[in-house]
């Protein structure tokens, strides 16, 4: 079953544009991560942050978490089209075994 | 650029035939997973591995089987493959538990079953 729900599935936006994206989840975590996939390819790791952090930021990514709300966010700013790719979120379920489980993905397409 | 590699990248195969996806680790990690994603869709973890001779069926329900015979080797096999079997399958693996818990993902196999 599903752990990660990104919100929303599809974004487009212009060049220069912050990209924000959502992801729910249902149990308690460990950490939650958030990965890249360009068309066709294998995920990338971004950023993690952990279940006692509230905001980490990366370069132009911007991560938050509220474990109250069971949701996390991941902000792109400054976007440009090679940041045209999906974007997902994956947990632990708060099991430290190791397994992550993944969302549906949110598809940002940037345009020049 | 991360240290895991699939192959084949590619493969169109006739339904019954038996089929080995391979994936390779040089990073030493002891998790290894192989998640099925279909086209725009969450990738379902198929088959998961905590280390040598240790593996475990994933949420998803799947008809392949795993084995873990070395760390740095975590081959899928299809006995007889159908058409329902189409998809991209991806290995990755991680050092969960270690501090580490990001996952590196190989580039997939896109397995096509005619």
């Amino acid at each position: 079953s599903q752990q990660g729900e990104e919100d929303p599935q599809a974004l487009s936006i212009q060049e220069g544009e912050n990209a924000t994206m959502n992801c729910s989840y249902k149990t308690s975590i460990n950490n939650l991560q958030w990965y890249r996939q360009n068309s066709g390819r294998g995920l990338v790791h971004l950023i993690l942050i952990r279940s006692n952090e509230r905001e980490k930021h990366s370069g132009r990514l911007r991560v938050t978490l509220d474990t109250s709300k069971k949701s996390s966010s991941l902000l792109i700013t400054a976007s440009r089209a090679a940041d045209t790719a999906s974007y997902f979120c994956a947990t632990d379920r708060g099991s430290t075994l190791g397994r992550l489980y993944f969302g549906r993905g949110t598809q940002l397409t940037v345009w020049p | 650029e991360a240290d895991i590699y699939q192959t084949p990248r590619y493969l169109v195969i006739g339904t019954g035939k038996k089929i080995t996806l391979e994936c390779s680790q040089t990073m030493g990690h002891d998790k290894m997973y192989w998640y099925q994603q279909d086209p725009g869709m969450e990738l379902h973890l198929i088959h998961y591995s905590y280390g040598v001779n240790s593996t475990e069926k994933g949420d998803l329900s799947s008809e392949s089987t795993v084995s873990r015979i070395r760390t740095e080797h975590f081959p899928l096999t299809l006995e007889s493959a159908r058409p329902s079997h189409t998809s991209q399958y991806l290995c990755a693996s991680s050092e969960y538990g270690t501090g580490k818990p990001e996952a590196f993902f190989g580039q997939g196999t896109r397995l096509t079953v005619v």
